[in-house]
C-alpha cells in the first residue's frame, strides 16, 4: 500500500519562474492539503482540496494555486517565484471528516536562485 | 488566534524517558497530533488525541492532555538513538476541515 508520493524530490528555479509540484494521496484518501516548511520552522498550511475544489486556504498570496483531479491527485502551482519561496513543500492526504489524521509525503525541496 | 509553542531542544541518554511539551491557544481545537521528522524526510504521524481524552498510550508513547491549561505532552519511554529527530505538535483548527497548525518543533537528541 503506497503512501503519499510527491514529485519531483528536488527542484531548482530562478526568480520569476513558475513551478508545478505533484502529489498522489495514500490509497483510500480523498482530501489533499499542502504545506510550506521553511528551514527551521514548522509547516504552514497553504490550502486544502476536496472534491476537486479548494475548500480552505491559509495566509498565502494568489501566486499559490492548486487543483485536484478526479482520482484525488493534486498539484501545487507557484507563479512569479521569489527567493522567499525556497522551502520544503509537503503534501498531506486524509479521509474527509473531522479529526481524520493527515499522512505526509516526503516533500519537494524547492530552491530559488 | 491559533498558536502552538514548543521548546526548541531536548537532550537525553539512551534508555531514559523523554518528555516533549507543547502549549496551544485555540480552545476550539478538537484533535491534537504528534509528528516526527527525520532529516531530509517528511512528517511521520506518531499519535493523536481527541480533546475529550486526558491520556492516550501507544506502545512506548504516552500523550497527556491538560485541556484547562492547553498543555500537551509526549512521553517516549526507553528512548533509543533512532528516536533522534524533530518532533512537532499540531492542533486541528476545530472547523472540521482538518487544517493543522504546527509548532516550531522540538529537536530531540539521544546520546548512547
Amino acid at each position: 500500500d503506497a503512501g503519499v508520493t510527491q514529485s519531483p524530490t528536488h527542484l531548482i528555479k530562478t526568480r520569476g519562474q513558475q513551478v508545478t509540484l505533484r502529489c498522489s494521496p495514500k490509497s483510500g484518501h480523498d482530501t489533499v492539503s499542502w504545506y510550506q516548511q521553511a528551514l527551521g520552522q514548522g509547516p504552514q498550511f497553504i490550502f486544502q482540496y476536496y472534491e476537486e475544489e479548494e475548500r480552505q486556504r491559509g495566509n498565502f498570496p494568489d501566486r499559490f494555486s492548486g487543483l485536484q483531479v478526479p482520482n484525488y491527485s493534486s498539484e501545487l502551482n507557484v507563479n512569479a517565484l521569489l527567493l522567499g519561496d525556497s522551502a520544503l513543500y509537503l503534501c498531506a492526504s486524509s479521509r474527509n471528516g473531522q479529526g481524520q489524521p493527515q499522512h505526509f509525503g516526503d516533500g519537494t525541496r524547492l530552491s530559488i536562485l | 488566534g491559533e498558536d502552538v509553542e514548543q521548546s526548541l531542544f531536548l537532550s537525553v541518554r539512551e534508555g531514559d524517558s523523554s518528555v516533549i511539551n507543547c502549549t496551544y491557544t485555540d480552545s476550539s481545537s478538537t484533535y491534537l497530533y504528534w509528528y516526527k521528522q527525520e532529516p531530509g524526510a517528511g512528517l511521520q504521524l506518531l499519535t493523536y488525541i481527541f480533546s475529550n481524552m486526558d491520556m492516550k498510550q501507544d506502545q512506548r508513547l504516552t500523550v497527556l492532555l491538560n485541556k484547562k491549561d492547553k498543555h500537551l505532552s509526549l512521553r517516549i519511554a526507553d528512548t533509543q538513538t533512532g528516536d533522534s529527530a524533530i518532533y512537532f505538535c499540531a492542533e486541528g483548527d476545530g472547523t472540521g476541515f482538518q487544517k493543522l497548525v504546527f509548532g516550531t518543533g522540538t529537536r530531540l537528541l539521544v546520546s548512547p
